[in-house]
């Protein structure tokens, strides 16, 4: 069974300062990890999308993926109060045959930008 | 390019009534995910299609819900008969290919006194 691990928070986080948020995996062979956002009564929107180990950064956003540790995070940088929201990671895993699996969320962490 | 489509977006059902879910996904995109989002978790997925084949359903309960994608495009989820634990947002995904990013639509929010 694939997991995926979160602190659901909630993340307290000045205005204009780094939020960081973490995320865990299970399964060694996930090959595709994304950051969704999602506004409360609203659906989840996808933030970033990181396939091999490194940063990658896109605005003030910054994804990073650790395979060996199995980590992947999300930075935010000079954090806005319309930042506030749940962020959920999510992972998938490519089979040899060429097909995937969907995508196995985690449950989510809840990050306040404080004015 | 227009999202992905859900219908409806709220219903009130009681237990051991039926109910159905429309999707259509983004235009070209061959895989659709039908996920459940219980309140504060995060998306369960309850089955995956590819074009028109199902492509994993190990946590669809199919004793009481199913799902089908005719002609690879729309898809409908139907639950029969309702309990009060299928409370819960239902949100449609489509991909362009496999392993790469979901996009999801608005949701149908389902509520069963």
């Amino acid at each position: 069974q694939k997991e995926v691990e979160q602190n659901s928070g909630p993340l307290s986080v000045p205005e204009g300062a780094i939020a960081s948020l973490n995320c865990t995996y299970s399964d060694r062979g996930s090959q595709s990890f994304f950051w969704y956002r999602q506004y409360s009564g609203k659906s989840p929107e996808l933030i970033m999308s990181i396939y091999s180990n490194g940063d990658k950064e896109d605005g003030r956003f910054t994804a990073q993926l650790n395979k060996a540790s199995q980590y992947v995070s999300l930075l935010i940088r000079d954090s806005q109060p319309s930042d506030s929201a749940t962020y959920l990671c999510a992972v998938n895993m490519m089979y040899s045959g060429g097909g995937a699996d969907g995508l196995t969320f985690g449950k989510g962490t809840h990050l306040i930008i404080q004015p | 390019e227009a999202g992905v489509a859900q219908s409806p977006r709220y219903k009130i059902i009681e237990k051991r009534q039926s109910v159905a879910f429309w999707c259509n996904p983004i235009s070209g995109h061959a895989t659709l995910y039908w996920y459940q989002q219980i309140l504060g978790q995060g998306p369960k997925l309850l089955i995956q299609f590819q074009n028109n084949g199902v492509v994993d359903d190990s946590q669809l309960p199919k004793d009481r819900f199913s799902a089908e994608r005719l002609k690879g495009v729309d898809s409908t989820l139907k639950i029969q008969p309702a309990k009060l634990e299928d409370s819960a947002v239902y949100l449609c995904a489509s991909s362009p290919r496999v392993g790469t990013e979901a996009f999801f639509g608005q949701g149908t929010r389902l509520t069963v006194v």
